[in-house]
């Protein structure tokens, strides 16, 4: 059985300043993992994904995320937030087991003060 | 390419009414996936289809619910007698190949409000 566990439901940081989204996931096998963005009454964006190549991960936007096995982690980072980041983001884990099934985070939303 | 369409944008039901979610994947995708996100919540699996198939469907309730995805058309999902508690935003993704490290693409979503 897999899982996500995103650790805040809230984060507020100033234009300009470091971002940082935690997520840790349980997975019985190789997982792949993905973040995606929600802006306000829209639909899923891609922001990245992980399929066991590189553990450091780089999306859209200037978001990267880092794969790491030992502590079952893949937070998403960016370093200068943009007022444009304003949104909900969103962990998502697909493991294998003989078909795509992904689950996700409970969400996390970003606020950024001017 | 268009991406995944979803239809209508809104829906308004009022309690014991059908509603009717379409979904038409982006070109080239035959494996669909049908996700609620209820407020404050993230989304939740409901069932994954392919063409004619349901595949798995361990995440959609076991009365009301249906889906369905024919050979030719969009992919439906049917609630029957809608209650409030069915209001939601309902998301349908596809993806190419249905493996583990496939992308699922979004449609902007239904928001569906049972007065």
């Amino acid at each position: 059985a897999q899982s996500v566990t995103q650790l805040d439901s809230h984060v507020s940081v100033s234009e300009g300043t470091p971002v940082l989204l935690r997520c840790n996931y349980s997975s019985s096998y190789s997982p792949s993992l993905f973040w995606y963005v929600q802006h306000p009454n829209k639909g899923l964006q891609l922001l990245l994904k992980y399929t066991s190549a590189a553990t450091l991960v780089k999306g859209i936007n200037g978001f990267e995320a880092e794969f790491k096995k030992s502590e079952t982690s893949f937070h998403l980072t960016k370093p200068s937030a943009h007022m444009s980041d304003a949104a909900e983001y969103f962990c998502v884990v697909s493991e294998a087991g003989g078909y795509q099934i992904v689950t996700f985070g409970i969400g996390t939303k970003l606020q950024v003060i001017p | 390419n268009a991406g995944v369409m979803q239809n209508p944008r809104h829906l308004v039901r009022r309690r014991g009414q059908e509603a009717r979610l379409r979904c038409s994947p982006m070109k080239g995708h035959s494996h669909v996936y049908w996700y609620r996100q209820l407020p404050e919540e993230g989304l939740k699996f409901m069932v994954y289809l392919q063409k004619e198939n349901i595949i798995d469907e361990s995440g959609m309730p076991k009365e009301r619910f249906s889906a369905e995805f024919p050979k030719e058309g969009p992919s439906i999902l049917r609630i029957q007698q809608v209650v409030r508690g069915d209001s939601a935003a309902y998301f349908c993704a596809s993806s190419p190949l249905g493996q583990v490290t496939d992308t699922q693409y979004f449609g902007p979503g239904t928001r569906l409000t049972v007065l």
